[in-house]
């Protein structure tokens, strides 16, 4: 059973498109989050929702856009891609937001802009 | 601001040999401390953590963290390395003041040869 996964694993695609990476957690947990690791696999959080409401948008540029229809999905869409937004991008999950909880990952999309 | 350092880019042992992969973080109050490991195309997996109590924190895998206020370091050691310990290291921290998220260092890895 896969705690956390995302669809599609690799994304590869024209400059200028759009597209959707889709998230499940199945540990009932009320918190998840978006993260961007670049190409020296620096790790960096995007957003946070806590049941289906927004609580982080980290400087992420408004052509990224999350959407949480239940606190069990967070998926991300993004618009007008970049060549700046290949990278690998992970969902997580925790317990809450009390932070003392550790996150569970999943394996990542790697987005790949041509 | 919290910040969370790792040092080393790079950590070679050899396998048998005592390991250790240094973190050294700077947060507002008390600490919440992490140690994740990324394995190739994998997400980051928990491998223990910090919140309060001992400082001599044992995780997975044989892996054990030493919280040091005075040092503001929380480096990750395990007594005798495994090839398998091969991978990527995230030390990760946040304030266990409401609102904060998770800071990761930039990570260390660790290459164990036979």
């Amino acid at each position: 059973d896969t705690a956390v996964s995302q669809t599609p694993k690799y994304l590869v695609t024209q400059m200028g498109n759009d597209k959707s990476i889709k998230c499940e957690q199945n540990l009932g947990h009320d918190t998840m989050y978006w993260y961007k690791q670049d190409s020296k696999k620096f790790l960096k959080i995007m957003f946070s929702y806590n049941n289906k409401e927004l609580i982080i948008n980290e400087t992420v540029p408004n052509r990224f856009s999350p959407k949480s229809p239940d606190k069990a999905h967070l998926n991300l869409h993004i618009n007008s891609l970049e060549l700046g937004d290949s990278a690998v991008y992970f969902c997580a999950s925790s317990q809450d937001l009390t932070g003392n909880q550790p996150q569970h990952f999943g394996d990542g999309t790697r987005l790949s802009i041509l | 601001a919290q910040s969370v350092a790792q040092p080393e880019d790079q950590v070679n042992v050899a396998e048998g040999n005592p390991l250790t992969v240094k973190c050294t973080y700077s947060v507002s109050g008390n600490p919440y401390l992490f140690w994740y490991v990324q394995y190739p195309n994998r997400g980051l997996q928990f491998l223990l953590k910090y919140i309060t109590g001992d400082n001599l924190v044992k995780g997975s895998y044989g892996f054990e963290a030493e919280f040091n206020k005075s040092q503001t370091s929380f480096h990750l050691k395990k007594p005798s390395a495994l090839v398998s310990d091969s991978a990527l290291y995230f030390c990760a921290g946040r304030s266990n003041n409401a609102g904060n998220m998770l800071t990761f260092g930039g990570g260390t890895r660790l290459m164990v040869k036979p």
